[in-house]
């Protein structure tokens, strides 16, 4: 079956950087992509960027751009997010998601499976 | 930036009650609409894909529809079982933005 396990809490000081891995298995990871979708404290749902897991291409919302960079294992069936320069306002618990793409591989879908979340925390 | 709008943000039904979410964006984003459940605690769940497309296993009270700027999701009969928020996204151009969310609770 389709399983996105992502990697445990993580605690940060502002400045410093995070790393979430998101190990996925049971589907083919290169005819899919990865999407990073995070929600704050008591908040909604917010769209981060995703990356097509068959060619690499990357997409990324405006207000992480530069900060964020998304990369993949293909070895390893694995996703990785990683945000740099952090501030309180990231706390959050990220999400990776499996991305459904149309058959040309560039228009994203939906997103169709989700790992269980990973708690950041942002304080000094 | 696509905006989506949600209405109502709070919602209180009974159950077996036929219950509305509406969902307006910014612009013409065809049918590019998917709707999500998220259930306290847990990762969003898809539940309608292209504005109507029901994804399998969700259960038949769940209808979507609507094409352009203004959209709905349809719950013919509340179960307790469908407390929970409800999120719309477009996918029509980056960033892929949510609605607000609809908080449903019961009666």
């Amino acid at each position: 079956q389709v399983q996105l396990v992502q990697s445990g809490v993580e605690v940060k000081e502002p400045g410093a950087s995070v790393k979430v891995s998101c190990k996925t298995s049971g589907y083919s990871f290169t005819n899919y992509g990865l999407s990073w979708v995070r929600q704050a404290p008591g908040q909604g749902l917010e769209w981060m960027g995703c990356i097509n897991g068959h060619n690499g291409h990357s997409k990324y919302a405006q207000k992480i751009q530069g900060r964020a960079a998304m990369t993949t294992d293909t070895s390893t069936s694995t996703g990785y997010m990683e945000l740099r320069s952090l501030r309180s306002d990231d706390t959050a618990i990220y999400y990776c998601a499996r991305a459904r793409y149309d058959v040309s591989g560039y228009f994203y879908l939906y997103d169709d499976y989700w790992g269980q979340g990973t708690l950041v925390t942002v304080s000094s | 930036d696509i905006q989506m709008t949600q209405s109502p943000s709070f919602l209180s039904a009974s159950v077996g009650d036929r219950v509305t979410i509406t969902c307006q964006a910014s612009q013409d984003i065809d049918n590019y609409l998917n709707w999500y459940q998220q259930k306290p605690g847990n990762a969003p769940k898809l539940l309608i894909t292209d504005a109507s497309n029901v994804e399998t296993g969700v259960p038949s009270r769940f209808s979507g529809s609507g094409y352009g700027t203004d959209f709905t999701l349809t719950i013919s009969s509340l179960q307790p079982e469908d407390i929970a928020t409800y999120y719309c996204q477009h996918h029509d151009n980056v960033p892929y933005t949510f609605g607000q969310g609809t908080k449903l609770e019961i009666k």
